[in-house]
Formats: C-alpha cells, sequence, structure tokens
C-alpha cells in the first residue's frame, strides 16, 4: 500500500523536552512538507524539502527542526524553544514543487506538551 | 502572508440539501485543491484544478476554478451525512515555487 505514514498518532510531552515526530512516505515523491494546525486555523507550513539533503523554513519554522537525509523520510523536532508546541502536527508529500503541486497528507500527530 | 478568504466558516446540512461554499484571494492562484479533514485524521484530495474556468466533478462534488483565476467554489448535491467534516481549499500562487495556502476550512455538520 502506497502511502504516508505518521507515528506517533497521540505523543505527550514534559515542557522543557525536545520531540521528534516520525513521517514516512513510499510514494517515491521528492517534496515532503511539515504543517501544524490548530483549532479554527488553517494549515501553517513549518518547513519544506524538495530533495534529499534540502530544506526550508516556512511560515512558522521557529522552535522546530527537520532533517531529510533519506527520500522516503522527513523527520519533524519540536524543541524546547517552540513556546507553544502543543497543536496537530501534519506531514505530507507531492511529487515536485511547483505546478500541479498536489500534497497528499498522513494521518497527522497530535502532541500534547503537559 | 497571502490569504485565502474561505466561507462559509461553518454550516449545517440537512441530508438531500445542496452545500456551496468558496475561496477568494485579491492573488491570482494557478492551482486550487479542495480537501476534506475528517476529525483527528489528515486531508483528504477531493478536487484539484489547474485552468481558469476548469469545473471538475468528483461523485457529488463538483469545484470550479473561477474564471478571473482570484477565486474557487465547491458544490456538494445532495449531502449525506458522512460529508460531515471540515472542507480546506487550497491554492498554489502564480509564479511560486509550490508551497500551497490554506483557507481556514469550512465546517460542515448536522442539522440538530
Amino acid at each position: 500500500d502506497g502511502g504516508i505514514t505518521q507515528s506517533p498518532k497521540y505523543l505527550f510531552r514534559k515542557e522543557g523536552q525536545n520531540v521528534t515526530l516520525s513521517c514516512e512516505q513510499n510514494l517515491n515523491h521528492d517534496a515532503m512538507y511539515w504543517y501544524r494546525q490548530d483549532p479554527g486555523q488553517g494549515l501553517r507550513l513549518i518547513y519544506y524539502s524538495q530533495r534529499v539533503n534540502d530544506f526550508q523554513k516556512g511560515e512558522i519554522a521557529e522552535g522546530y527542526s527537520v532533517s531529510r537525509e533519506k527520500k522516503e523520510s522527513f523527520p519533524l523536532t519540536v524543541t524546547s524553544a517552540q513556546k507553544n508546541p502543543t497543536a496537530f502536527y501534519l506531514c505530507a508529500s507531492s511529487i515536485r514543487t511547483g505546478p500541479y503541486n498536489e500534497q497528499f497528507f498522513g494521518p497527522g500527530t497530535r502532541l500534547t506538551v503537559l | 502572508g497571502q490569504q485565502l478568504n474561505q466561507s462559509p466558516q461553518s454550516m449545517f446540512i440537512q441530508e438531500g440539501e445542496d452545500v456551496s461554499m468558496n475561496c477568494t484571494s485579491s492573488s491570482i492562484f494557478n492551482t486550487w485543491l479542495w480537501y476534506k479533514q475528517d476529525p483527528g485524521e489528515g486531508p483528504v484530495l477531493l478536487i484539484a484544478l489547474y485552468k481558469a474556468g476548469e469545473l471538475t466533478s468528483n461523485g457529488r462534488l463538483t469545484a470550479q476554478f473561477g474564471i478571473t483565476r482570484k477565486d474557487s467554489f465547491l458544490n456538494i448535491s445532495a449531502s449525506i451525512p458522512s460529508d460531515v467534516g471540515i472542507y480546506f481549499c487550497a491554492g498554489l500562487l502564480r509564479g511560486s515555487q509550490g508551497n500551497l495556502i490554506f483557507g481556514k476550512g469550512t465546517k460542515l455538520s448536522v442539522k440538530p
């Protein structure tokens, strides 16, 4: 089955701890994205990557970090510098960036910082 | 940053009713995408539009790429209970490298 997987589905962490969210895709897509979703808000872009070893900041990158060592994987680390990390995090991928950019989403990870 | 205005913010539906929602902007877009999100899940792509004036259907859903390229519309005909959820529009600005801009969503609920 082709698709995007995110793990875990629910994550609880204490304030001040870094936490890493996993995102894997087997669609052979070049581009991958991380979004944050808060109630009543649209999706806000955190980071995106157009290819391996490449990534760019999105609208709300502060307090987050990413890596792209493999085409299939784009993990997101929520650092202790992120002031309000409790949110629903969505990973997406597309064949490439640019025109015809149909992004497909994973099931999401809900992070709660206690 | 760029804004997409999606309306209505929420609406109640009764089974069998037709539903309409739209997204507007002051900027020109090359692509419009419509997604549906169920609670606690990731958005699912419903319809993709690439040409001004394009009208595309997916079952009971029909979406249109506005002729001015600054808006898009989604219609759901003969709604059923499983249509409940949040619908998002997303657009790709003309000349953009590929980062979608998302509307804030239209929440469909069943009339009490």
